[in-house]
């Protein structure tokens, strides 16, 4: 069973830095591309941030590109999610998931991060 | 703005059927057929229900189909139950834009 388990997150200051991980099981992660969908209650679901299962090739929504890096180690089965210069409303649960087409499946549990002064 | 638009909120009582309906007014989504519906559960991650506007994972219930007419899809909940009860949000992806609908919640009365 392709299964996604998220780590980091927490609470953070305007300005400051995160780093989320995204650890696969389950299934071959070099074949699948992954995302980063956010979901704030203000917003509802939010895709962010997608990358190629060769990690070869990324792509940003417009809100968080220049401040957000996706990247992955599929020799540790990990993607990451680099979140710089964050603001106020990046505050959100931000999940990882899956690419094996054009939808996502399955999904991380879900990282809180909460950016406030 | 491209958007895809959903009613705020649905309900239906136990065995009846119901359809959520998405409208999308993005170029390209009268001819897209990438059409995604997620299920969401209060506090649980997102869990795919269709894609492809009608293909259903092996592990969902045939309870739940899709269709989609012109520049709006359809999700069909046939036979509610009670643990149908959640948000239910629509996805289009074109190129490498993709799109949420903003989610309808579904209560079953």
């Amino acid at each position: 069973e392709a299964l996604l388990v998220q780590s980091g997150g927490g609470v953070v200051q305007p300005g400051e830095s995160l780093r989320l991980s995204c650890e696969a099981s389950g299934f071959s992660i070099g074949t699948y591309a992954v995302a980063w969908v956010r979901q704030s209650p203000g917003k509802g679901l939010e895709w962010v941030s997608a990358i190629s299962g060769s990690g070869n090739v990324t792509y940003y929504a417009d809100s968080v590109k220049a401040r957000f890096t996706v990247s992955r180690d599929n020799s540790e089965k990990t993607i990451f999610l680099e979140m710089t210069n964050l603001r106020v409303d990046d505050t959100a649960v931000y999940y990882c998931t899956r690419g094996p087409g054009h939808w996502f499946d399955p999904w991380g549990q879900g990282i809180l991060v909460t950016v406030c002064s | 703005q491209s958007a895809l638009s959903q009613p705020a909120s649905m309900s239906g009582s136990p065995g009846q059927s119901i359809t959520i309906s998405c409208t999308g007014s993005t170029n390209g989504f009268d001819d897209d057929d990438y059409v995604s519906w997620y299920q969401q559960h209060p506090g649980k991650a997102p869990r795919l229900i269709l894609y492809e506007v009608s293909h259903r994972p092996s592990r969902v219930s045939d309870r739940f189909s899709g269709s989609k007419s012109g520049n709006t899809a359809y999700l069909t909940i046939s036979g509610l139950l009670a643990e149908d009860e959640a948000d239910y949000f629509c996805s289009s992806q074109i190129d490498i834009t993709v799109l949420f609908g903003r989610g309808t919640r579904l209560t079953v009365l």
